[in-house]
């Protein structure tokens, strides 16, 4: 299993361009999550998914979009990328065993909007 | 915001136990305490988890006060490859509303 995987790993942006950070799991889980983590600080929960179809904001929503079509993928769309959203972003997935399921997180995605 | 409150930062010797606090005070009883680690420049990673029994893994032992309000996430013998950030997080056993919630977590640093 390749677990988490997100791409691109790096990438730069110029102010108010858009683009979309992939994120695909391999172990048929039902939840799935997006953080960004600024530098020296802790991960912000951007979006979730607890399944296909269905998706929720988390606590640093604005400016982000997320869709679930699969259950493999969940893709984090940015739209008129800003400076404040310089960062790392994780994707992690998790089964759903009742609260007991561990999540896995992919690599990461570091981001520059210049 | 976090349902849990880490120290900032904390530093110990390499190869003596080392002991990570972490209080939930407002834990419900079907929060699942979870740890992980985050290395330099790597994603976060599992460490353990438990709901009410104290709990052993080949990485680490988790401590749950009998009120659930804190836990302790014991490293036995701590060695330069365990500095990292360590995150205690409240995981619903519920799941309908899977909201995790991470806090800045604890930056351990061992010294040689």
């Amino acid at each position: 299993n390749a677990g988490v995987t997100q791409t691109p790993k790096f990438r730069i942006l110029k102010i108010g361009q858009s683009m979309t950070l992939q994120c695909t799991q391999d172990m048929n889980h039902n939840y799935m999550y997006w953080y960004r983590q600024d530098p020296g600080m802790g991960l912000k929960l951007i979006y979730y998914s607890v399944g296909a179809g269905i998706t929720d904001k988390g606590e640093v929503p604005n400016g982000y979009n997320v869709s679930r079509s699969t259950t493999e993928d969940f893709p984090l769309r940015l739209e008129l990328a800003a400076p404040s959203q310089t960062s790392v972003y994780f994707c992690a997935s998790s089964y759903a065993v009742t609260g007991a399921g561990e999540l896995f997180f992919g690599e990461g995605s570091r981001l520059t909007v210049l | 915001d976090a349902k849990t409150t880490q120290p900032n930062s904390m530093e110990s010797n390499e190869e003596e136990p080392v002991h990570l606090p972490c209080n939930h005070s407002t834990i419900s009883g079907t929060d699942y305490i979870h740890w992980y680690r985050q290395l330099p420049s790597q994603g976060p990673e599992y460490v353990i988890h438990g709901l009410t029994s104290n709990v052993n893994n080949r990485m680490a032992s988790l401590a749950i006060a009998e009120d659930r309000k804190s836990s302790t996430l014991i490293l036995h013998r701590a060695t330069l490859r365990d500095a990292a950030v360590y995150y205690c997080i409240l995981r619903d056993v519920i799941e309908r509303d899977d909201k995790i919630i991470f806090g800045k977590g604890t930056r351990l640093h061992i010294l040689p």
